[in-house]
């Protein structure tokens, strides 16, 4: 068990739809990192927060958004679905340094029908 | 930008035997280069991890190789056993804090 819990599991939604994933990373982590994971893109980096800040960003589509609140879980928003954004989403967590290693969750499995 | 190219896609090795998944990147700045092995269902989980300053390294059955010169380094998994078999990726890490991460190798364990 890696200590970053993800939920929900599963989501199945239609297309037009907005979604909301979340994650609490490990107790001490500072630092959330949002994947995405299909079988053609393998694993994409999309955003990373920071305690609350906004510190990289990746390959994220405009109808997607992140935040990472006060006590350290984040939410990865998702609208106006498409068929495309099926795949599992992951997050994970470190304390953040340039050496640290990521520890990630099980991931969601958003599926759109 | 950052890739990571990983080979090969699929890796099929007798139990017992020995298997060596193979990386190359492309960012001279990368300094740090995290194993994972994810398994049906489940998240990727790190295994292994090597700092640029640092050669080898090695954990029980599971070692590690990087040559910074040539910009590749290697996963190697002794004495196979079934239970390893699942997806590994290797990841790189330069500037900034992302990872970046290879396409996968599924390696099958044959008992």
């Amino acid at each position: 068990d890696s200590g970053v819990t993800q939920t929900p599991k599963h989501l199945i939604t239609a297309t037009g739809q907005r979604v909301t994933l979340r994650c609490s990373p490990r107790s001490g982590d500072l630092s959330v990192y949002w994947y995405q994971q299909s079988l053609d893109q393998g694993l994409q980096f999309l955003i990373q927060y920071y305690n609350g800040e906004e510190r990289a960003k990746g390959n994220i589509l405009e109808r997607f958004s992140a935040q990472q609140f006060p006590d350290l879980h984040s939410e990865l928003n998702l609208s106006s679905l498409e068929l495309g954004d099926s795949a599992l989403y992951f997050c994970a967590s470190s304390v953040y340094s340039s050496s640290s290693p990521l520890h990630f969750g099980n991931g969601t499995r958003l599926t759109v029908t | 930008g950052e890739n990571v190219e990983q080979h090969p896609s699929t890796l099929s090795v007798q139990e017992g035997d020995s298997a060596v998944i193979k990386c190359t990147y492309s960012d001279s700045a990368s300094n740090y280069f995290p194993w994972y092995k994810q398994e049906l269902g489940k998240g990727p989980q790190l295994i292994i991890d090597i700092r640029s300053n640092v050669g080898e390294k090695k954990d029980q059955r599971i070692a590690v190789t990087l040559n910074k010169t040539a910009k590749h380094f290697s996963l190697h998994i002794t004495e196979t056993q079934p239970e390893d078999s699942a997806v590994y990726f290797c990841a790189t890490r330069g500037d900034g804090n992302k990872l970046v991460f290879g396409a996968g190798t599924i390696l099958r364990v044959k008992s």
